[in-house]
């Protein structure tokens, strides 16, 4: 069975630095992975979704990379702000090969981000 | 644009009680699915639809019952409200479930049984 695990639970990073956030999973047979934010109150964004046969993924100031073979995932944040404050999600969804879609998607259970102006 | 619009937002339940979630959406999309968020759990699936009059189980439906009448609606049931279904709900929907399709997520509804 598929898990998805992120370290740290929570993050507090002074204003402008750039900050890491971290994803492992554990079957590395994976048809993509999608970063999500999630407000306080809120449902979730998708920020980022990168394939099996990517490398990485950029929108604006995020980056995404995969590292299938080693079962990792990172979500880059340049020049942080404080409205990056948030609890930042990865999903992993199953290879294609037997048509698995988002319905076989495994969550993590989130970073908390707190940029500190 | 509304997106994926949940109602209600906030519900006290009473065990035992039922109720109706209803989730809405306007991109046209097939698929739909309800998650439930617990605290360190991740979300966790409960059931999805692929297309109008469609729906299956997911990771934890005991419980729940579901139904898409139509295509931009997909209903949560609970019909005996336990102590153990208090938690946030959410839906989310789909274009594709085969392509690289990302989800598009509601607001959640905050239920809590007493």
């Amino acid at each position: 069975k598929q898990e998805v695990t992120q370290i740290p639970a929570a993050l507090s990073v002074p204003e402008g630095e750039n900050l890491v956030l971290n994803c492992s999973f554990t079957d590395s047979a994976i048809y993509n992975l999608q970063w999500f934010r999630q407000d306080p109150g809120k449902g979730l964004t998708s920020l980022l979704l990168i394939q099996s046969s990517q490398r990485e993924q950029t929108s604006g100031r995020l980056n995404a990379s995969l590292d299938k073979s080693s079962g990792r995932s990172t979500l880059y944040i340049a020049a942080s702000q404080p409205g990056d404050s948030a609890t930042y999600l990865c999903a992993v969804r199953p290879s294609n090969r037997s048509n698995f879609g988002n319905e076989k998607l495994t969550f993590g259970t989130g970073t908390r981000l707190t940029i500190i102006p | 644009n509304a997106g994926v619009t949940q109602t209600p937002k906030f519900r006290v339940l009473k065990t035992g009680q039922s109720m109706t979630l209803l989730c809405a959406q306007d991109m046209n999309h097939e698929y739909m699915y309800w998650y439930r968020q617990d605290p360190g759990m991740g979300l966790r699936l409960i059931h999805y639809s692929v297309g109008e009059g469609t729906t299956a189980k997911g990771e934890v439906p005991d419980g729940y019952n579901v139904s898409r009448l139509k295509k931009q609606n997909f209903l949560l049931g609970l019909e005996s409200a336990a102590p153990s279904q208090t938690s946030v709900y959410f839906c989310a929907s789909s274009y594709s479930s085969r392509q690289a399709s990302p989800l598009h997520f509601g607001n959640g509804t905050r239920l809590t049984v007493t």
